[in-house]
């Protein structure tokens, strides 16, 4: 069993959808992130979560709604997307502590979910 | 604002030779670790290798080590005796004082048999 699990591994949406992108660790990490890969731009880091809280927002637009029950999961909520929202999703995880992520700590990633939207 | 730059959008390279990708990077943290990441054509992006800022020796992991150069701000990735399997986008990343992992825009590495 990998340890970051993303499901679908592929989605293809209209824009007036509404879908969730999953993703599931094992590693026993208490860190979540969420990233977005476009065609020919850097990783943008969209979302992180420490012990269930939400730590970051990195000015993402409100038809993306993360949650995050437990620390074991990530879900990112999808709503009439646009068509420029098509990219590769990924999910990551890392060990955190209560007062934050340290800086000597690696990311551990999903293959990712590579959302097509029509 | 933390700032990752990789100047080779592409680098080619013969199997079994070794091969450099650059990076720079920008801060004003004290304390802060630079990690690099492979990325095979699948989209998994696979941990190669870290190195912290306070650590003395450079990294080296297996056929992966990284040339830190702290005065320099550079932190490149060198692989030895490439392999086929080798080829895959390659991301510099950083960590400092917040909790983002700051990603560099990546280099294409093709091993060429």
């Amino acid at each position: 069993e990998t340890g970051v699990t993303q499901t679908p591994r592929h989605l293809v949406m209209g824009m007036t959808n509404k879908k969730s992108l999953k993703c599931e660790q094992h590693l026993g990490h208490n860190a979540m992130y969420w990233y977005k890969q476009s065609a020919k731009k850097p990783l943008e880091l969209m979302f992180v979560y420490n012990f269930k809280e939400q730590t970051e927002n990195n000015s993402v637009p409100s038809r993306f709604s993360p949650e995050c029950p437990n620390s074991s999961h990530l879900f990112l909520h999808l709503h009439t997307l646009q068509p420029e929202d098509s990219a590769l999703y990924l999910c990551a995880s890392s060990q955190g502590v209560r007062t934050g992520i340290s800086a000597n700590t690696e990311a551990f990633f999903g293959q990712g979910t590579r959302l097509t939207v029509v | 604002a933390q700032k990752i730059t990789q100047t080779q959008p592409g680098m080619f390279v013969q199997e079994k030779e070794a091969v450099t990708l650059d990076c720079t990077y920008d801060t004003s943290d004290p304390s802060y670790g630079l990690f690099w990441y492979k990325q095979p054509s699948s989209g998994e992006m696979i941990f190669l290798i870290y190195q912290g800022s306070y650590d003395q020796q450079n990294a080296t992991e297996g056929r992966y080590s990284l040339n830190f150069q702290k005065a320099r701000k550079s932190a490149n990735l060198v692989i030895s005796a490439s392999q086929l399997g080798d080829s895959a986008m390659y991301f510099c990343t950083f960590r400092g004082g917040s909790e983002k992992l700051v990603f560099g825009k990546g280099t294409k590495l093709t091993v060429n048999p």
